[in-house]
């Protein structure tokens, strides 16, 4: 088991709502990652946060935005909901500059939209 | 968008044979490594080869990695129940802006 904890494990919402999901790293780690993932499908990566900037981003729209705090948690928030943004949402964490490539995931929030 | 795919989808063996599961990627990598989840939770990490190395060896896991052919294998031997799992590859690349790129995954289970 990782030290990632992410919140809340379950989540319902309605089709063009915002919602705001939790993640807090490993201790140590200055780096963390969103993936979504679809059913069936492998983690798509979201975007990444180290020392509080974003420094990468995969094909997601503008209105999938995240904060990385100075204690190196994170949220991910997502405006106007819509129903294919239904997916298990994980959050990894890691040490980028110990140049340490493995990344420590959380157990992911499921997110469901209707 | 997806890396690469894994092959197969789907495996279905008995405990105590070799699993083999194979991941095709399309560019250039620093890493590759192979994470397993369980029941679409989170993943772990299990194994990582550098693009310098062409097998590694982690306990039952053995990985090899080909960049000419931009392909990698996971083969778990004499499988167990607590193996099924959905088993992913993911290319990396080195530095702090890196990110992971996953594969399709391949769903083993682990038959008494």
């Amino acid at each position: 088991e990782t030290g990632v904890t992410q919140s809340p494990t379950h989540l319902i919402k309605t089709r063009g709502q915002q919602v705001t999901l939790r993640c807090s790293s490993q201790s140590g780690h200055n780096t963390v990652s969103w993936y979504q993932q679809a059913l069936g499908q492998g983690p798509q990566f979201i975007f990444q946060y180290y020392r509080e900037e974003e420094n990468g981003r995969g094909n997601f729209p503008p209105r999938f935005s995240g904060l990385q705090f100075p204690n190196y948690s994170s949220e991910l928030n997502v405006n106007a909901l819509e129903l294919d943004d239904s997916a298990l949402y994980l959050c990894a964490s890691r040490d980028a500059t110990q140049a340490l490539e493995v990344a420590f995931f959380g157990q992911g929030t499921r997110l469901t939209v209707v | 968008s997806q890396q690469g795919e894994e092959d197969p989808q789907a495996l279905s063996i008995q405990e105590g044979e070799n699993a083999t599961m194979n991941c095709s990627y399309k560019t250039s990598i620093n890493n590759l490594q192979w994470y397993r989840q369980n029941s679409g939770r989170g993943l772990v990490h299990l194994i990582l080869i550098r693009s310098n190395e062409r097998e590694k060896h982690s306990g039952r896991l053995r990985v090899t990695l080909d960049t000419s052919k931009k392909s990698s294998s996971l083969l778990i031997t004499a499988s167990r129940a607590a193996d099924t799992a959905s088993y992913f590859c993911a290319t990396g690349i080195t530095g702090t802006a890196s990110k992971l790129t996953f594969g399709t995954g391949t769903r083993l289970q682990v038959t008494l």
